[in-house]
């Protein structure tokens, strides 16, 4: 039971650069989260979806993208990467809204 | 903004101490949780105490929530060096969809 599944797990960009995380979960979970996690500051919510097809944005969504045709998967784009973006990333999904998380393991991506 | 804070941001105890660590809240809630961080992984969930609860165990954790103060506190029993890790909490408000989280306390059990 593989539960949340980040790829890639590292990356280095150069600013101007586009990449997309992709998050997958195999527990039929509807809600889907993006956080990124910076020292000292916990985790801050990017985007989330309610369900396939559906997204929304979080505390700081600016130069993140986010689709979810498929409900298993939640992609994560940063179409023009800044160094204020090199962060921690973390997906989470659940089945109940409000309920426990269950995370991946984590993208760390830097941005030159 | 984050709901929640944790208190202490860092702390330090030795093997078989208890471990208390704190997090208050701004705004009313559905309910509080607590993960835990070990360095360089995914956080993992440790117990969930809803607005109706006052007090929950969970093996060697017990969570206590006080809603007329808007915060929570989480203590760890007996602690061992495997319990060294960031613990955050995270509050659900009431008509969100989203848990927002705490900046953490780095927890460290020195054998």
């Amino acid at each position: 039971n593989a539960g949340v599944t980040q790829t890639p797990k590292f990356r280095v960009l150069k600013t101007g650069q586009s990449m997309t995380l992709l998050c997958a979960q195999d527990m039929n979970h509807e809600y889907m989260y993006w956080y990124r996690q910076d020292p000292g500051m916990g985790l801050r919510l990017i985007h989330y979806s309610v369900g396939e097809g559906t997204t929304a944005k979080g505390e700081v969504p600016d130069g993140y993208n986010v689709s979810r045709l498929k409900k298993q998967n939640f992609l994560l784009g940063l179409e023009s990467a800044a160094p204020s973006q090199t962060s921690v990333y973390f997906c989470a999904s659940t089945g109940n809204s409000a309920g426990e998380l269950f995370f991946g393991e984590g993208s760390r991506l830097t941005v030159l | 903004s984050q709901q929640g804070e944790e208190d202490p941001q860092a702390l330090s105890i030795q093997e078989g101490e208890n471990a208390t660590m704190n997090c208050s809240y701004k705004t009313s809630i559905n309910n509080l949780q607590w993960y835990r961080q070990n360095s360089g992984r995914g956080l993992v969930h440790l117990i969930l105490i809803r607005s109706n609860e006052r007090e929950k165990h969970s093996g060697r954790l017990r969570v206590t929530l006080d809603t007329s103060k808007k915060s929570s506190s989480l203590l760890i029993t007996a602690s061992r060096a495997a319990d060294t890790a960031s613990y955050f909490c995270a509050t659900a408000p009431g008509s969100a969809r989203q848990l927002t989280f705490g900046s953490g306390t780095q927890l460290t059990v020195l054998p």
